[in-house]
């Protein structure tokens, strides 16, 4: 148990559907963030949230919409997604730049048909 | 936006023997951090270094906080089966415009450890 728990575990969906991803911690942490890992790739920072407000969208396509309704709980809410789009979303989430305790979710396998 | 050239892509070593793995970048860093990751799994913290020339242990591991601080190695001593996994590098940057909890990743090594 890593302290971020992240559901589901393996998502497939095609490419009309919507769908969410959801990341939750009770670490404490303020901050919590959205990465995309593919393949052969490093990991790509999506968004950031720190006590609940988006402090950071790396030019992450609209067809990605984040939700943060508290400091412990965050969405990714999926719709109209691309092949390409398929990856492990980890999230993650820290005590400010505490960077020690930036601690990682086990991840969404999400497979677009 | 920046980038770390982590080497060597992918190793295969037998059991008992000694790893080593390199982040290079063009940028300083403040802070250098290596990560693995199984399977399935979410990268979990290995080692944290903090200031220029730091070489910090963990069990098996070491690792070094280069002293141009644009660079940081890790090496496994006596590796074992379970050592198998990704490993990653993590930075951050001195310049990172207030974000400081903004980490930027190395594309990571990919461990395979032979019994």
């Amino acid at each position: 148990e890593t302290g971020v728990t992240q559901t589901p575990r393996h998502l497939v969906m095609g490419m009309t559907n919507k769908k969410s991803l959801k990341c939750e911690q009770h670490l404490g942490h303020n901050a919590m963030y959205w990465y995309k890992q593919s393949a052969k790739k490093p990991l790509e920072l999506m968004f950031v949230y720190n006590f609940k407000e988006q402090t950071e969208n790396n030019s992450v396509p609209s067809r990605f919409s984040p939700e943060c309704p508290n400091s412990s709980h965050l969405f990714l809410h999926l719709h109209t997604l691309q092949p390409e789009d398929s990856a492990l979303y980890l999230c993650a989430s820290s005590r400010g730049g505490d960077l020690l305790g930036y601690t990682f979710g086990s991840g969404t396998r999400l497979t677009v048909v | 936006g920046q980038q770390l050239n982590q080497s060597p892509q992918s190793m295969f070593i037998q059991e008992g023997e000694d790893v080593s793995m390199n982040c290079t970048s063009s940028s300083i860093f403040n802070t250098w951090l290596w990560y693995k990751q199984d399977p399935g799994e979410g990268p979990v913290l290995l080692i944290a270094l903090y200031k220029a020339g730091e070489l910090t242990s963990n069990g098996r591991l070491t690792a070094q906080f280069g002293i141009t601080r644009k660079d940081s190695f890790l090496n496994i001593s006596a590796s074992i089966p379970s050592d198998v996994g990704i490993y990653f590098c993590a930075g951050q940057l001195e310049n990172s415009g207030g974000s400081n909890y903004k980490l930027t990743f190395g594309k990571g090594t990919l461990l395979t450890v032979n019994p």
